[in-house]
């Protein structure tokens, strides 16, 4: 049962214009949501962090926006830059029986910015 | 956040055999995750490692197959037994020092044959 879906496994996007990387999530108990970056042949890097108390954040160009109640979150990156190329992982935390934060990955979608 | 160095980034092995990865956090962090990526596929969780104690595993994942190790707050290893083509993935580890804040290593790309 994949709990964080990422229906787009691809995008591309014209230099200088908006990016929107989506996901959806069906886990309630999920209350912190994270976007990573990942180049090839590296690790995935910490992009962008939501509280499920929040439904916006803000960072440089990225801008992660949440809906709890459609469990729905995206990316947006203004304005994209051929740098941005790279895959996106849409995660979500939530507290796991053990009693730590266990993280929940999306598939990914792999973002071209087209210069 | 913490830096992880990963080794080894990559490896053909003979099915059969077992190769250990070995993960190395610049400072002390409680606990360490080890995933696997398969192709086309998301990060899966294999287990959570935290020092002085055993690993806790996800479902499907079993400690005969992927024994880890945790000797100190610093340092982990995963080890991949009796591999098979199967087990070809991506393996990466990650740590979590401040609560949500998340780093993975660079990877292990292994390609069994």
């Amino acid at each position: 049962d994949q709990q964080v879906k990422q229906n787009s496994p691809s995008l591309s996007v014209q230099e200088g214009r908006i990016s929107i990387l989506n996901c959806d999530y069906t886990n309630s108990m999920f209350d912190y949501f994270l976007w990573y970056k990942k180049y090839p042949a590296e690790g995935p890097t910490f992009l962008i962090s939501i509280s499920s108390i929040k439904d916006k954040n803000e960072d440089g160009r990225f801008t992660v926006f949440l809906n709890k109640s459609a469990k729905h979150l995206s990316l947006h990156i203004v304005p994209s830059q051929p740098g941005d190329s790279a895959v996106y992982f849409c995660a979500a935390s939530g507290y796991h029986s053990g009693g730590y934060q266990k993280v929940t990955f999306g598939i990914g979608t792999k973002l071209q910015v087209i210069p | 956040s913490a830096v992880i160095s990963q080794k080894p980034s990559r490896d053909i092995c003979q099915r059969g055999t077992s190769l250990t990865i070995q993960c190395q956090v610049d400072s002390q962090v409680t606990m360490m995750f080890w995933y696997r990526q398969q192709p086309g596929q998301s990060l899966t969780l294999i287990a959570t490692a935290n020092q002085g104690s055993e690993a806790t595993y996800e479902s499907g994942f079993v400690i005969d197959k992927f024994p880890i190790s945790r000797p100190n707050l610093t340092f982990s290893t995963l080890t991949v037994s009796n591999m098979s083509p199967e087990d070809s993935s991506i393996y990466l580890c990650s740590a979590n020092r401040d609560g949500y804040g998340y780093t993975f290593g660079s990877g292990t790309r292994l390609t069994v044959v």
